[in-house]
């Protein structure tokens, strides 16, 4: 199975300061990766997809990149909504699988 | 709009089995593939299992083959996930969603807590 691996595992920004997520694949997983935003006591929400399309109604603040084995997932100007978990995933290959999660906090 | 509505879950002893429901609406429900993906309290995202559009191809995670069965009913709109044999291990708050590739709607999930 593909693993994802996902750093760091906390990162504690300020709001209006810039974030950057990592995502790792233990394999190629070409473009079909995805990124996904879970607040506290929601489901998770999809953020970017093809490893750097936005979801329908993601602020442009979010943007995913990279392909292959490499992605992040950069947030330029944090607004206070913005704090919660992320998750990675990939949809490359059976079983699809998740990152362990990133948790942004202030 | 997209909805996703869980319903099934609840409290049950080892051993026991549980069918869980998703309804949807706001979509061609006939025309995408469907997941349920569970999450363990206080814990990340776990794949479970996926179901064509039309019902035709399952895929299933390795460990939890022969216990889980995903199937749908395409005229009611409606997503399934049978459970048996059930294990605390398989406590979580458990999710449908939809997507033939990135997984693009969720339900608020189904809380599944199995114990004696």
């Amino acid at each position: 199975e593909i693993v994802m691996t996902q750093s760091p595992a906390t990162l504690s920004v300020s709001p209006g300061e810039r974030a950057t997520l990592s995502c790792r694949a233990s394999q190629s997983v070409s473009s079909n990766f995805a990124w996904y935003q879970q607040k506290t006591g929601q489901a998770p929400r999809l953020l970017i997809y093809g490893g750097s399309s936005r979801a329908s109604g993601i602020p442009d603040r979010f943007s995913g990149g990279g392909s292959g084995t490499e992605f992040t997932l950069t947030i330029s100007s944090l607004q206070s909504e913005d704090f919660a978990v992320y998750f990675c995933q990939q949809y490359h290959d059976w079983p699809y699988t998740f990152g362990q999660g990133t948790t942004l906090d202030i | 709009q997209v909805q996703l509505v869980e319903s099934g879950g609840g409290v049950v002893q080892p051993g026991s089995s549980l069918r869980l429901s998703c309804e949807a609406s706001g979509f061609s429900f006939r025309s995408f593939a469907m997941h349920w993906v569970r999450q363990a309290p206080g814990k990340g995202l776990e794949w479970v299992t996926t179901i064509s559009y039309d019902g035709t191809y399952t895929y299933i995670s390795d460990s939890l083959k022969g216990r889980f069965t995903i199937s749908r009913d395409n005229p009611k709109k409606t997503l399934y996930l049978q459970m048996d044999r059930l294990g605390a291990e398989d406590t979580a708050l458990y999710y449908c969603a939809r997507g033939s590739k990135e997984l693009d709607y969720w339900g608020q999930g189904t809380l599944v807590i199995v114990s004696s």
